[in-house]
């Protein structure tokens, strides 16, 4: 599974967007790009996941580069319970280890 | 409500004595893993399961069982806990293909080793 670069933190303001770049230049044709977050301690939430084309769902919206080789995160109006750590992970559909890095700690503030 | 469970949420237990820590889904997903994580070094794969009676070793299974009897029930078993065992758990689940579906997790299980 190709290896993913996020910053390692990030600051946005209450009700601003949040845009959470991550590179992933060695992805290959069949690797989807998935976004989960993990506030304090709890379980990692799925938030979004993609192939090519930009996805849009209730959380956030995804966009994807033409070449795949990066995407952002897009949380459109952050809010204090958005403070968390963002991972960003590329791996293909089947097979069954999901490796988290690092991640981005975005802190929302009022 | 679809959903991963683990219990207990806490634990803490004294080296060498045997513990179980219990996680059921109830989305007949054929997929479930087990993770730890610990300051500095993320989330770790411990062991997975691709199906009843199918599993294998991730990243770090030293000093660790698993089995998977059931669909729905993936327990983690530790025979003789260690203190570098300590860390938080978690359990995972998802369906083994279709539109990428990523693991749902479950709220994690915190375990004290002294």
């Amino acid at each position: 599974d190709a290896k993913t670069t996020q910053p390692p933190s990030m600051d946005c303001a209450e009700g601003r967007a949040a845009n959470l770049p991550c590179n992933h230049s060695t992805i290959s044709g069949n690797e989807y790009v998935y976004w989960y977050r993990q506030i304090h301690s709890q379980g990692p939430q799925y938030i979004i996941h993609g192939l090519k084309n930009n996805e849009t769902n209730e959380m956030a919206s995804l966009i994807i580069t033409e070449d795949r080789k990066s995407s952002t995160l897009i949380l459109p109006h952050a809010t204090l319970r958005d403070t968390a750590v963002y991972y960003c992970i590329v791996r293909r559909d089947y097979g069954q280890n999901f490796v988290f890095g690092p991640g981005t700690r975005l802190s929302v503030l009022p | 409500e679809a959903q991963v469970t683990q219990n207990p949420r806490y634990l803490i237990t004294v080296t060498g004595k045997k513990l179980t820590v219990t996680c059921s889904q109830n989305m007949n997903h054929e997929y479930m893993s087990w993770y730890r994580q610990d300051p500095g070094l993320g989330l770790r794969q411990i062991y997975y399961s691709m199906n009843v009676e199918v599993t294998d070793k991730g990243d770090v299974p030293e000093g660790y069982k698993v089995s998977r009897k059931e669909k729905r029930n993936f327990p983690l078993i530790l025979e003789s806990p260690s203190p570098n065992q300590t860390s938080l758990y978690f359990c995972a689940s998802r369906p083994r293909t279709g539109a990428g579906y990523g693991y749902t997790f479950g709220s994690g299980t915190r375990l004290t080793v002294v």
